[in-house]
């Protein structure tokens, strides 16, 4: 059974520039959510996605932006990359119903941006 | 509002020593749920426990122990006879009321040595 997957695994990119990380839930779950984990600070919620729409976002600006598709797996894209965006992205799997539910996470994306 | 806080930002201890981790949250909701995640140097994050605002009955798992205290708004994690291997960053995080997010505290660092 596989877990959650996210790809790549590190990306380099310059100010400006735009970026998409991927993830592929756990196999049977449903919601995909996203975490930003600054270095040295708990993971912060992005915003999370459920049946294709965007069900809950943090306090994050427009330049981020997901999507999820019909297999479940889901997107995270970042535009007008800054400086302040270098961080551990993770994505976090889980099954929808209740507001509970453990949230299984992958290994993260870790996006540096010089 | 929701809030988590981990006043220990680092502990070192020697294997075996016993070791516990402070958790003190906030929130305005009745209904919430606990956890306990571990990060290990590899980045992901490994579910531990999960605790409803209902359940203060504090639960054991083999060397793991968690104490939950309502009136104190704290939720404690302990490991007994510590080992090298639980060496991580150790966070405390919560869901309340309808959100599903999860909202971290900015997590614990153990150090455990030989």
């Amino acid at each position: 059974d596989a877990g959650v997957t996210q790809s790549p695994t590190h990306l380099i990119k310059t100010r400006g520039q735009q970026v998409t990380l991927r993830c592929s839930p756990k196999s049977g779950h449903d919601t995909v959510s996203w975490y930003q984990q600054a270095l040295g600070q708990g993971p912060q919620f992005i915003f999370q996605y459920y049946e294709e729409e965007e069900r809950q976002r943090g306090n994050f600006p427009d330049r981020f932006s997901g999507h999820q598709f019909p297999n479940y797996s889901s997107e995270l894209n970042v535009n007008a990359l800054l400086l302040g965006d270098s961080a551990l992205y993770l994505c976090a799997s889980s099954l929808s119903g209740t507001n509970y539910n453990e949230q299984f996470f992958g290994p993260g994306t870790r996006l540096t941006v010089l | 509002a929701q809030k988590v806080t981990q006043a220990q930002t680092e502990i070192s201890v020697v294997e075996k020593e016993d070791v516990t981790l402070d958790c003190v949250y906030e929130t305005r909701d009745t209904t919430y749920y606990l956890f306990w995640y571990k990060q290990p140097p590899s980045g992901e994050l490994v579910f531990l426990i999960r605790r409803n605002s209902f359940d203060e009955q504090n639960e054991i798992s083999g060397r793991y122990s968690w104490n939950f205290q309502k009136s104190t708004s704290s939720f404690n994690f302990t490991i007994t006879a510590s080992q090298v291997v639980d060496s991580a960053v150790y966070f405390c995080a919560l869901v309340s009321g309808t959100a599903s997010k999860l909202t971290f505290g900015t997590g614990t660092r153990l150090q455990v040595t030989l």
